[in-house]
């Protein structure tokens, strides 16, 4: 019974480049939530989608980023013209129904490094 | 946006010791977890608290939910060094919005052998 997958666990990226994060949830789960974490601090709100359907992107940056969950796949996180700033962890998160809370998994976690 | 304050940001403890930190919010929360999160990984989840003057266990560690709604405590008894890591509180306000939770920013726990 696998848990949260994301992958790669580790990226560089050029300034400028394009960064893909991938996420596949638990199995059975179809709701996903990505966070950012930057060092020393909590981590932060970014998108909630379930298949097929961004819910809520309210903590995404207006531009460059972007994220799906298609019906088939896995959920991608996509950062266009990657900046310094940019570096941080990504964390996905997973749930099998709209939740109270307690049933988020999370995955390992994506840390891009931005040259 | 909704603020989390978590203290202490640090604790240096010895073993066999209990630790305490908490977590204040600026408005009213319907849930409280806590988490604990390990160098290079994810967080996992500890405890999850839903009503308040709520007080759940979960082996050592103990959390309250604050009869106010506005704050929650987690105490570790009897530290070991696997306690070692960085405890998170995280909590979804009450204005209906199922979607978002927010994180404080994590009390780094480390204990001496």
């Amino acid at each position: 019974n696998a848990g949260v997958m994301q992958n790669p666990r580790h990226l560089v990226r050029r300034r400028g480049q394009e960064a893909r994060l991938r996420c596949s949830p638990m199995k059975g789960h179809s709701h996903v939530y990505w966070y950012r974490q930057l060092p020393e601090e909590g981590l932060k709100f970014m998108v909630y989608l379930q298949k097929e359907n961004i819910i809520d992107e309210s903590g995404m940056p207006k531009e460059r980023f972007s994220a799906e969950f298609p019906k088939e796949g896995p959920s991608i996180l996509r950062i266009q013209q990657v900046v310094r700033g940019d570096s941080a962890a990504y964390f996905c998160a997973s749930s099998p129904r709209l939740t109270g809370a307690g049933e988020q998994y999370f995955g390992p976690g994506t840390r891009l490094t931005v040259t | 946006g909704q603020q989390l304050n978590q203290s202490p940001q640090s604790m240096f403890i010895q073993e066999g010791e209990d630790v305490s930190m908490n977590c204040t919010s600026s408005s009213i929360f319907n849930t409280w977890l806590w988490y604990k999160q390990d160098p290079g990984e994810g967080p996992v989840l500890l405890i999850a608290l839903y009503k308040a003057g709520e007080l759940t266990s979960n082996g050592r560690l103990t959390a309250q939910f604050g009869i106010t709604r506005k704050d929650s405590f987690l105490n570790i008894s009897a530290s070991i060094p696997s306690d070692v890591g960085i405890y998170f509180c995280a909590g979804q306000p009450d204005d209906h919005n199922f979607n978002k939770f927010y994180f404080g920013s994590g009390t780094k726990l480390n204990v001496k052998p």
